[in-house]
């Protein structure tokens, strides 16, 4: 079944860049029913949506997070990436990966954060 | 963007209690929403879509419904595994917002 895994370093220096990557296994980015997403959750702001892409690679960026991200495909990898530039102690959470999963129905086209990864934690500190 | 919030933040109940969680949205999302199951050290899991949808693999005991601005999830004779924290989702207009959480112990 679908599995998705996140990867990258799980300490990152305040003002620095956070690259973290997002391997989708056992399926294919390319589908075209699927948007691909990352959220991060902290003790003190919970769950926020950061991001996500398509595989042609249109996206839909937080805005308060705007100016600082960047999410990219590769659908020659199954992969999909974030950067975050500029981190503070504030970045500091468990970032998730997720397939944010198309369910057509007769009433309209719904999205739903169906096949989540593992989390990783990132830490910002010097 | 969207506010959700939920009440109550937290909950207690027996095995066996049937519970109800609600969710308020700030301005109207239609059933562009969606619950979520989260334990500790894991991530969250899709439960309800749509409202009402009931997630693929999902026990029949949980339920949703509403629609607009207020919405609720219902979960009937509550089993030990179902103790967690639950939050809800709109996806209605990005960014898509979470609520803040509703968590439910064990009395």
């Amino acid at each position: 079944q679908l599995q998705l895994q996140e990867s990258g370093p799980g300490l990152v220096k305040p003002s620095e860049t956070l690259s973290l990557t997002c391997t989708v296994s056992g399926g294919s980015i390319s589908s075209s029913s699927s948007y691909w997403d990352w959220i991060r959750q902290s003790p003190g702001k919970g769950l926020e949506w950061i991001a996500n892409i398509y595989y042609s690679g249109s996206t839909y960026l937080n805005p308060s997070l705007q100016s600082r991200v960047t999410i990219s495909v590769d659908t020659s990898k199954n992969q999909f990436s974030l950067k975050l530039t500029s981190v503070t102690a504030a970045d500091t959470a468990v970032y998730y990966c997720a397939r944010s999963a198309g369910f057509s129905m007769r009433r309209g086209l719904y999205f739903g954060l169906d096949v989540w990864g593992q989390g990783t934690t990132v830490a910002v500190s010097s | 963007d969207v506010q959700l919030t939920q009440s109550p933040s937290s909950l207690s109940a027996s095995v066996g209690d049937s519970v109800t969680i609600t969710c308020r949205a700030s301005e109207t999302i239609r059933t562009y929403f969606n619950w979520y199951q989260q334990k500790p050290g894991k991530a969250p899991k899709l439960l309800i879509y749509a409202a009402s949808s009931l997630q693929t693999g999902v026990p029949s005991r949980f339920s949703g419904s509403g629609s607009e601005t207020h919405f609720t999830l219902a979960i009937n004779s509550l089993q030990p595994e179902d103790f967690a924290t639950y939050y809800c989702q709109q996806t209605y207009s990005t960014p898509y917002t979470f609520g803040q959480g509703t968590k439910l112990d064990i009395k």
